[in-house]
Parts: structure tokens; sequence; C-alpha cells
């Protein structure tokens, strides 16, 4: 199974600002994923983001405010912006393997004060 | 939005008793994955079943899936306190996108 790792693994931000999580896998991997968990709830699909291409958003969740980066097979990077208190939320990157099992990265706690 | 329906939403055993959950879900699918996840951190992948599976095993955890009634579950067996966590199941859909959807989850509070 793929080793994920994210960076922060949280932060305490103020509204208005922006704040780029990072997500690094120990191996190079087609498709990477991003999730946000509200808190209380379950996990929503943010956007798949491929290398070499633009990130595809799920209904609900738009480039200007999620900004992806994908520059190489093992890393990509999403962008908060204009945070409010709503988006305060675990922040969760995965990779699938070739047997399409999915492993998530340990998360990037946000809270936005 | 959410495909996964979980029940029941928390469960509350003695350690050494058997838990099961619940997930059903609306539209065809690849397969399922059942993940744990201890207090807000990230994900523990446990088992993934395919649409052609009917039963999985992996150490004390059973996953059965039955596509006609479009639902699955996870048996945990002679749980254990360390098994207190919040249990997903997540569907992927046809065409191998790897998009999961997950369901609300189970907390499960297995008490020494």
């Amino acid at each position: 199974s793929a080793v994920i790792s994210q960076k922060p693994s949280r932060d305490i931000c103020q509204r208005g600002t922006s704040l780029t999580i990072q997500c690094q896998v120990d191996s190079q991997v087609t498709m990477m994923f991003w999730y946000r968990q509200q808190p209380g709830q379950s996990l929503t699909l943010i956007a798949t983001a491929n290398q070499g291409s633009e990130a595809t958003y799920e209904s609900g969740f738009v480039i200007d405010k999620f900004p992806i980066s994908r520059p190489n097979l093992t890393f990509s990077t999403l962008t908060v912006s204009n945070m409010s208190p709503e988006d305060s939320s675990i922040y969760l990157c995965s990779v699938d393997d070739s047997s399409y099992e999915q492993y998530f990265g340990p998360g990037t706690r946000l809270t936005v004060t | 939005s959410q495909q996964g329906e979980e029940d029941p939403q928390a469960l509350s055993i003695q350690e050494g008793e058997n838990a099961t959950m619940n997930c059903s879900y609306k539209t065809s699918i690849n397969n399922l994955q059942w993940y744990r996840q201890n207090s807000g951190r990230g994900l523990v992948h446990l088992i993934l079943i395919r649409s052609n599976e009917r039963e999985k095993h992996s150490g004390r955890l059973r996953v059965t899936l039955d596509t006609s009634k479009k639902s699955s579950s996870l048996l945990i067996t002679a749980s254990r306190a360390a098994d207190t966590a919040s249990y997903f199941c997540a569907t992927s859909g046809s065409g191998n996108t790897g998009k999961l959807i997950f369901g609300q989850g189970t907390t499960l509070q297995v008490k020494p």
C-alpha cells in the first residue's frame, strides 16, 4: 500500500486568508484525490487531480475556492482560499493502487477563526 | 451527495462481543471498501470487496456484499477496546474513476 504524508497536520487560520496543504506519496500514481470531512460528518470528494491536466471538481466545489496543483506523479497541493469558519474541516488526500484499493493520508485539521 | 447509508449510527458493546455494521447504497458499484477512523484522524483501509464477490475475510473482519439488495455488512468478531472508532463504507462506481462515495459512518464503542 502507498504511504502518504500531508503537511501541515493541523493549522489555525484567520478568516480571509488562504492555506495550502501538501500531499506527498511514496510512489508514482496517476490519480490523486482530495476529500473534505466537516466536523462530525463523513467524507466528501472535492476533486480528482491528474498529473498534466486540470483537476476535475465535484458539484459544489470550484477551482477559485480550492485550487489544486499536480506538478508530478508523487505530489499535489490543495489550497483553501479566502477562508471562512465554514471551511473548518479535515482535508485528506488519497490515492488508488493497482487493485483499486484507496489509501488516505493522515489528514490536515483546519480551524478557521 | 452521499450515496451510502450506514446503520446503526452508533453502537456500544462489551469487549469480546461481535459488532455488525451495515451499509446500503443506491447505484451500481465496481467495489465497496470499509475504513476505520480513530478520533478524527486519517482513514485506515480495512478491506475491499468487488461487485462479483459475496464475502471476504481479513483477520477478525468479515465483509459481505449483496448487490441485489445494494447492501454490505462489516462484522468484527471478538471485539477489543482498540476497535473503538468510526467505521465508514465507501463505494466506487462503474468506470473505475477512483471516486469514492462515503456512507455516514457508524461510531463503535467497545467497553473494556
